[in-house]
């Protein structure tokens, strides 16, 4: 099994819709991000969180919203989706500074 | 806060040719350096990392980096190119905040 998984790996929705990404991983690591991935613009960050209670805000964070519901899990909605959501998304997590990633498979995102 | 330059969009090598990917970083202090590969369909997979000491690291896949501090770069090379060596190759710059940012990436096709 991966050491980060992310559900589900494609999803294609409607304007307005909400939408849930999961993501969970047993390397026992403390801190977790989302990243979304568009052609041309590399992975820009979007929230990560250093503990349970611990949430920040990325790059690009509007119209996202994220809960981490235990170390090992750290979930990104999109609360109404729009089409400039469609996107593909990545969690990743890391150990102690510097901050070394490990990236899931990506979960492809399409927003009609 | 830090960032990346990838210059090159993309890349086309022959086969047994060099390569060579071009990073540059601002960061004020000594950054974390990194360099992922993405094959298509896949998460980021590391290549090779730079916290201190020898400016010249050895990665996986036959790949090395040097840091030069006074060119604010980090390019990858690898002498001879594999068919399998096609990918997307992401440099990331990490500081003490423990967040990565990307560069843009660069699209490197094998030819026969």
């Amino acid at each position: 099994d991966a050491d980060v998984t992310q559900t589900p790996r494609n999803r294609i929705t409607k304007t307005g819709k909400r939408i849930m990404l999961e993501c969970s991983q047993t390397k026992g690591h403390d801190r977790m991000y989302w990243y979304r991935q568009d052609p041309g613009l590399g992975l820009q960050l979007i929230y990560y969180s250093f503990d349970v209670k611990d949430i920040n805000k990325g790059e690009i964070s509007d119209g996202y919203s994220v809960s981490r519901q235990a170390q090992a899990k750290f979930s990104l909605s999109l609360e109404s989706a729009i089409p400039n959501q469609t996107a593909l998304y990545f969690c990743a997590t890391s150990d102690f500074p510097p901050g070394e990633l490990f990236f899931g498979e990506g979960s492809r995102l399409t927003v009609l | 806060a830090q960032s990346v330059t990838q210059p090159d969009i993309h890349i086309t090598v022959s086969e047994g040719a060099s390569l060579e990917l071009r990073c540059n970083y601002s960061y004020g202090a000594t950054p974390y350096l990194f360099w992922y590969v993405q094959s298509p369909g896949q998460g980021l997979q590391l290549l090779l990392k730079y916290f201190s000491g020898d400016t010249l690291v050895q990665g996986i896949k036959g790949f090395e980096a040097e840091f030069k501090r006074s060119q604010s770069s980090f390019n990858l090379r690898k002498p001879s190119v594999h068919w399998s060596d096609a990918a997307e190759y992401f440099c990331a710059v990490g500081a003490n905040d423990y967040k990565l940012s990307f560069g843009a990436g660069t699209t490197v096709t094998v030819r026969a």
